[in-house]
């Protein structure tokens, strides 16, 4: 079952908060968040676990909310290096390796 | 190098031929996936290994599509009778192992940008 993800798309100014969200329909237990700039691979950011878990490093943080079924990824005084496009993947079981991706979310800063 | 290798980069091929795409994940690395990606939109789940053993390939379209890692490492990609709606840019990752059910980070290749003519 893939991730919804919204917004589509953000258009920022530099030093200004974004917040990209990301759920399902189905439990999960574990959400991943990946950063693609254009022409490049995607990149790691985090991996949250069940239990409500919040991570962060550097201004990019996300939090988990199993009973929700749903991630967010909050990048907090955005820089110019932060455009490109944001995916969130799911795996729904623990016995299952398998990550399904999101559409992603473009996220554009202006100087 | 320390990444994951993907070759050819670029393949453009003819309606009806066989492509393989090849990739050559980090040393070490238990599980190796195969995605696909296509042009704006997030990487699509075709298949993915654990050592040697295919674990699920609940993602390959259909029967044209196959894949292998048959020592455990190194790993191709096979699409037969290639038709149009195959081009698209096929992206490997691999993951060192996953710890308590939970698949570790995926390290992506550049990927392979296949034509259909």
């Amino acid at each position: 079952q893939q991730p919804v993800q919204s917004p589509q798309a953000v258009i920022l100014r530099e030093g200004e908060d974004a917040v990209i969200n990301c759920s399902s329909s189905k439990a999960l237990y574990s959400v991943h968040w990946y950063r693609q700039k254009h022409g490049e691979a995607p990149v790691f950011l985090m991996i949250l676990l069940k239990g409500g878990e919040q991570k962060g490093h550097d201004k990019i943080s996300a939090s988990f909310n199993e009973k929700k079924q749903q991630s967010s990824l909050y990048l907090t005084a955005s820089q110019l290096s932060y455009s490109g496009t944001y995916f969130c993947g799911t795996a729904d079981t623990d016995r299952d390796d398998k990550i399904i991706f999101g559409k992603g979310t473009r996220l554009h800063i202006l100087p | 190098g320390a990444g994951v290798s993907q070759s050819p980069r670029y393949k453009v091929t003819k309606r009806g031929q066989d492509v393989a795409l090849r990739c050559d994940p980090i040393s070490g690395h238990v599980s190796l996936y195969w995605y696909r990606q296509a042009l704006g939109q997030g990487p699509e789940f075709l298949t993915y290994f654990n050592y040697e053993a295919q674990q699920d390939k609940s993602g390959l379209p259909n029967d044209r599509f196959s894949a292998e890692r048959p020592e455990g490492s190194i790993s191709t990609l096979t699409i037969q009778r290639t038709e149009q709606r195959d081009s698209a840019m096929y992206r490997c990752a691999s993951s060192f192992a996953s710890s308590g059910g939970v698949t570790g980070e995926l390290f992506f290749g550049e990927g392979s940008r296949l034509t259909v003519l």
